[in-house]
């Protein structure tokens, strides 16, 4: 079964609007993360934010939020004020446990229009 | 502070061969993970070394080996190859197995032929 789903091969947005990427999750531990990363065309992994599932706040970095809905497992990304650097391929991710190997999802294409 | 480095960038190679990817780990850290990326794919955990030892390995086959080095840099070692193992690979580094934030090189392309 999948751990990682997303359903959005592809996204756009108007610069300057907000986006969310959706991303549900399946894992019958307690403890587990939930991370996005953003991948440019030059194909380096760039870490955007983090959630434990401990956590009672949403994780917010800059123009990054996370929407963490435990009991409906899912971990949607929002990106405010789109910019033309956000056009990337974005990757939710998952550790069960301790440790962090991770457990990608398929991703979903970002392209910002101006 | 020096990043991730990866080398090399792109790589062909022909089926059957052997091939090695190279990681230097962000100074500091000890742990690093090897990713396999296959094209429109998100990557996928092939193991990950922890003080020079293996420390949890991902649902790839043996001919998939690694080494890490006492500078903590890391090899990715691939015999036998097939047309399927035509990907990007990535490597990544934390501070420790248990720390969240992980940094990742650019990647190696490989094309087998």
């Amino acid at each position: 079964a999948q751990k990682i789903t997303q359903t959005q091969p592809g996204m756009f947005v108007q610069e300057k609007e907000a986006v969310t990427l959706d991303c549900t999750y399946d894992t019958s531990d307690q403890s587990y993360g939930l991370f996005w990363y953003k991948q440019p065309s030059s194909g380096e992994m760039i870490f955007l934010i983090y959630q434990g599932s401990y956590d009672e706040q949403n994780a917010t970095e800059g123009r990054y939020s996370l929407n963490f809905q435990k009991a409906r497992k899912s971990a949607n990304l929002v990106i405010s004020a789109s910019q033309l650097g956000d056009s990337a391929m974005y990757f939710c991710a998952m550790r069960e446990g301790p440790g962090n190997k991770l457990v990608f999802g398929a991703g979903t294409i970002l392209r910002v229009k101006s | 502070e020096t990043g991730v480095t990866q080398s090399p960038t792109h790589l062909i190679k022909t089926r059957g061969q052997q091939v090695t990817l190279r990681c230097s780990s962000q100074s500091g850290h000890n742990t690093v993970s090897w990713y396999q990326q296959a094209l429109g794919q998100g990557p996928q955990f092939i193991f990950q070394y922890y003080r020079e030892e293996e420390n949890g390995r991902g649902n790839f086959p043996p001919r998939f080996s690694g080494l890490q080095f006492p500078n903590y840099s890391s090899e990715l070692n691939v015999n036998a190859l097939e047309l399927d193992d035509s990907a990007l690979y990535l490597c990544a580094s934390s501070l420790e197995p248990a720390y969240n934030e992980q940094f990742f090189g650019p990647g190696t392309r490989l094309t087998v032929l």
